[in-house]
């Protein structure tokens, strides 16, 4: 099963540009987490936000989560080629020992 | 952080036959694992939750009889695909799970297994 939509599914932009990618869900979550991965590779953990956090930053990121509309963003600022990746959102919910419900994906392309 | 090996990386097998993947955690003991498979150009499907010591729970839609898992320590699940057809050919991806604060639990994601089935 999916949670729900990620938009965009693919964007595409100039290196040192913003991205912004966006992610609904439907279910009351304990945390979500956005991962990244290469093409054909494993995915990496970039960050989690639990559901009474609003924001949070690492690095070059920011997440945002919105519990009353069941969303959250990805900010990546100043991009770089290395960036070029696919973009998964997961949630998590309350007593299912870890479980990750993955949303679509959002296939970034950055360009030197 | 921890680390969850999965092995083979590739595999290319016939169809109708059978195929393992072992999925370990190496530093940690995880009670619960969890298997997905992605399909190029799509996301993670959950598949099943294989829990130590006990039968696995499976998404629904996932042929139990066909994705066979077994999690027979707490470092190690196997997926067993039997009876292997072209439409079982994807990635393969297992998470092991750790408990951290406030009730969360940390995801160490494999690095996947390349299945094609000829």
């Amino acid at each position: 099963s999916q949670q729900g939509e990620e938009d965009p599914q693919a964007l595409s932009i100039q290196e040192g540009e913003n991205a912004t990618m966006n992610c609904s869900y439907k279910t009351s979550i304990n945390n979500l987490q956005w991962y990244r991965q290469n093409s054909g590779r494993g995915l990496v953990h970039l960050i989690l936000i639990r559901s009474n956090e609003r924001e949070k930053h690492s690095g070059r990121l920011r997440v945002t989560l919105d519990t009353s509309k069941k969303s959250s963003s990805l900010l990546i600022t100043a991009s770089r080629a290395a960036d070029t990746a696919s973009y998964f959102c997961a949630t998590a919910e309350y007593n299912q020992g870890g479980k990750l419900i993955f949303g679509q994906g959002t296939e970034l392309s950055v360009k030197p | 952080g921890a680390v969850v090996s999965q092995h083979p990386s590739r595999v290319i097998c016939k169809s109708g036959t059978s195929v393992k993947i072992e999925c370990r955690s190496l530093d940690f003991q995880a009670t619960t694992m969890f298997w997905y498979r992605q399909f190029p150009k799509q996301s993670l499907m959950l598949m099943a939750t294989s829990n130590e010591g006990s039968k696995a729970t499976y998404e629904q839609g996932v042929e139990k009889d066909k994705f066979l898992i077994n999690h027979a320590s707490l470092t190690l699940s196997t997926l067993t695909v039997t009876s292997a057809h072209p439409e079982d050919s994807s990635f393969y991806i297992c998470s092991a799970s750790e408990p951290i604060a406030g009730s969360s639990y940390e995801q160490y994601f494999g690095p996947g297994t390349r299945l094609t089935v000829t």
